[in-house]
């Protein structure tokens, strides 16, 4: 059973970096096949997604985000990265990390996720 | 940029069928994807390429999608259906392949 846990502070000054961590168990992010993924939710809102990365380090950002994000993966630690750049209030959020099954190459449905981690943005 | 229609709200009886639709423009030719989130937990896979359903997923749970409707119907509905549901599909206008999910529509359970 694949699992998602995500860590990080979960508290951010405005204009600093936003770090997260999403660490993956019970399969190997190099296996391929998946795409790893960062979505958002702010409170009482619904679901925006970020970005995602393949094993082989390639990525797609939304583009309302890309200036702001970047998205890495670190296979030897079964992990991966969001980095969020300039953040506002407008950031609080709770950031879900969710693997993308996919077809060939094409990104599917998200099946699996994390229990997301709140991230408030304030001095 | 694509976007997804839900109804904000769907209220229903127990027992009774839910039908919570998408809208978008020809979803018909994408393959759309179903969520329920329940009360501070992460969003769950309900329903898959229009109607397949992931395991552990009661047959309550299906799904169609044609022309610019899909519909996420679910049969004799229980309490614990109560929930969040969103829809998601990719898109690949405007050079960039993106995900875009619907606002969500929350169910209740009368």
């Amino acid at each position: 059973q694949v699992q998602l846990q995500e860590s990080g502070p979960g508290l951010v000054k405005p204009s600093q970096t936003l770090s997260l961590t999403c660490t993956v168990s019970g399969g190997s992010i190099s296996s391929g096949g998946y795409y790893w993924s960062w979505i958002r939710q702010h409170p009482g809102k619904g679901l925006e997604w970020i970005g995602y990365i393949y094993y082989s380090g390639s990525t797609y950002y939304n583009p309302s985000l890309k200036s702001r994000v970047t998205i890495s993966v670190d296979t030897s630690k079964n992990q991966f990265s969001l980095k969020l750049s300039s953040v506002t209030a407008a950031d609080t959020a709770v950031y879900y990390c969710a693997r993308v099954d996919s077809s060939g190459y094409m990104p599917r449905y998200f099946d699996y996720w994390g229990q997301g981690t709140l991230v408030t943005v304030s001095s | 940029s694509y976007v997804l229609t839900q109804p904000p709200s769907v209220s229903v009886a127990p027992g009774q069928t839910a039908r919570i639709t998408c809208g978008g423009n020809n979803i018909g030719s994408k393959s759309v994807h179903w969520y329920q989130q329940k009360p501070g937990q992460a969003p769950v896979l309900v329903v898959y390429d229009d109607s397949d359903r992931p395991s552990g997923i009661p047959e309550r749970f299906s799904g169609s999608n044609s022309g610019n409707t899909a519909t996420l119907t679910i049969s004799r509905v229980e309490a614990g259906d109560e929930a969040d549901y969103y829809c998601q599909v990719w898109d690949s206008s405007s050079d960039h392949l993106h995900v875009v999910f619907g606002g969500g529509t929350k169910l209740t359970v009368l």
